[in-house]
């Protein structure tokens, strides 16, 4: 069974810490994104990747960065944890061959983060 | 400036009946638009695709409905079950592109209840 699988359900962090969530994918999918989810607001892009190395901005940004060394692996790290990035993060991937996205993305479970 | 609207946050139906969410966008290149479902604490499913060149695409219970002209599509449910209470995401996304390959526009969801 495919998987996109995030490192942690559950995570507490306090104010100024530097938080990394992991996210990994064993499709061989070029894509993943990064998206908090939060009530009202939907799901809001933070980041993407379409290749190792590369890295896109999303809608929201700022007080985030990513890393992706390996196809297979993208991390979000939150450089300095603060309570308004308390929120639910989902990670997925897709592929970018055309013709072939037909189901769009693969989710992971979400990480619920609470910065305290 | 969102793409991808879905108008009503929350939709409350009788079990048995049909569920129907709307969804509207304004990219008028948008070629593919799915449907996601999300349980609370884990992470969106797909649910339900439709290219661009059809006007409906049936699976099982679950219809959606494209209308170009007027940039709107919307997912019915028949019958509804209690089991389909969740939060639906419409999603678009545009043509494959440079660095928006495989990128989705979400709306902000739909919460449906379907009750007894």
């Amino acid at each position: 069974d495919v998987k996109v699988t995030q490192s942690s359900r559950y995570l507490v962090k306090r104010t100024g810490e530097k938080v990394f969530l992991e996210c990994v994918q064993d499709m061989d999918h070029e894509n993943m994104f990064w998206y908090r989810q939060d009530p009202g607001l939907g799901l809001r892009l933070i980041y993407f990747s379409y290749d190792v190395k590369m890295k896109e901005k999303g809608d929201i940004p700022e007080g985030y960065s990513v890393s992706r060394e390996k196809k297979e692996r993208f991390s979000l790290i939150l450089e300095s944890a603060s309570t308004n990035q308390t929120s639910m993060y989902l990670c997925a991937s897709s592929l970018n061959r055309p013709g072939q996205g037909a189901y769009g993305y693969t989710f992971g479970s979400g990480t619920r983060l609470t910065v305290v | 400036d969102q793409q991808v609207k879905q108008n009503s946050p929350s939709l409350s139906v009788q079990e048995g009946r049909i569920s129907i969410l709307n969804c509207d966008y304004t990219n008028s290149m948008f070629d593919y638009f799915l449907w996601y479902k999300k349980y609370p604490a884990e992470g969106p499913t797909f649910l339900i695709s439709i290219s661009s060149i059809k006007d409906k695409n049936e699976d099982g219970r679950f219809t959606v409905f494209l209308n170009k002209s007027a940039k709107h599509l919307s997912l019915h449910i028949v019958p509804s079950q209690p089991g389909d209470s969740a939060v639906y995401f419409c999603a678009a996304r545009p043509p494959y592109r440079g660095s928006t390959l495989g990128r989705l526009y979400f709306g902000r969801g739909t919460q449906l209840t379907v009750w007894p």
